[in-house]
């Protein structure tokens, strides 16, 4: 299995322009989680979902985040318009059913908005 | 507090045995778990420990769970240069609840 996929590794842009972040699962997996992660402030949960169904949208910051999962291998995240405090590793990660913690990473994104 | 506390650096000599400490905070956590993340890449999931056990062990690693205090601690006998990680202790809070992941034990372990 090639693992959780992240595209982009790296993405740079200017403050103000859209910024999409996408994931695919590991094949099977029921859950996909969403996660940032900075030097200040560690590793933030931002959206989950179960069955491509979003369970819990509390960590997302604002309302220029979103997160979408049209279908079971397929999620992106989406902040527009962009700022620079945005500037983190963004992760992906996926996990069976019946093992929801047991979460397997994707590489991440590093985004850096200037 | 609500926060997962781990200690944020951890060196080593080559061969000694790490030993990197986290404290949680929900004493209804189910599972405690104990993640590893290598330069410029996402977590891996190392091990994990139910709440029920006081130790875990596999291979070189050892997990040790005082609920009382609710300390939580990881073991790794003869320290490699391999071994070199950030280390993440996490928490899962209550039967729907979410990981609750601390800042990281950054360990370096020195030839």
């Amino acid at each position: 299995d090639a693992g959780v996929i992240q595209s982009p590794r790296h993405e740079v842009t200017e403050m103000g322009q859209e910024v999409t972040l996408r994931c695919k699962p590991i094949s099977g997996h029921d859950y996909l989680f969403w996660y940032r992660q900075t030097m200040m402030r560690g590793l933030e949960l931002l959206i989950y979902f179960n069955n491509n169904v979003p369970i819990d949208d509390s960590g997302m910051p604002e309302d220029r985040f979103s997160a979408k999962m049209p279908n079971a291998s397929f999620s992106t995240l989406k902040i527009q318009p962009s700022e620079p405090r945005d500037s983190a590793v963004y992760f992906c990660a996926s996990s069976p059913l019946g093992t929801r913690d047991e979460q397997y990473f994707g590489p991440g994104t590093r985004l850096t908005v200037t | 507090g609500e926060d997962v506390e781990q200690s944020l650096f951890l060196s080593v000599r080559e061969g000694d045995s790490s030993v990197i400490n986290c404290t949680y905070t929900d004493s209804s956590s189910t599972y405690l778990y104990w993640y590893k993340q290598e330069p410029g890449a996402g977590l891996q999931l190392l091990t994990y420990i139910f709440s029920n056990m006081d130790m875990k062990q596999d291979q070189r690693l050892t997990v040790l769970l005082n609920k009382k205090d609710k300390h939580l601690s990881l073991r790794i006998a003869d320290t490699q240069t391999g071994d070199s990680a950030i280390y993440f202790c996490a928490e899962s809070r209550g039967s729907q609840g979410n990981l609750i992941f601390g800042k990281g034990t950054k360990l370096s372990v020195k030839p």
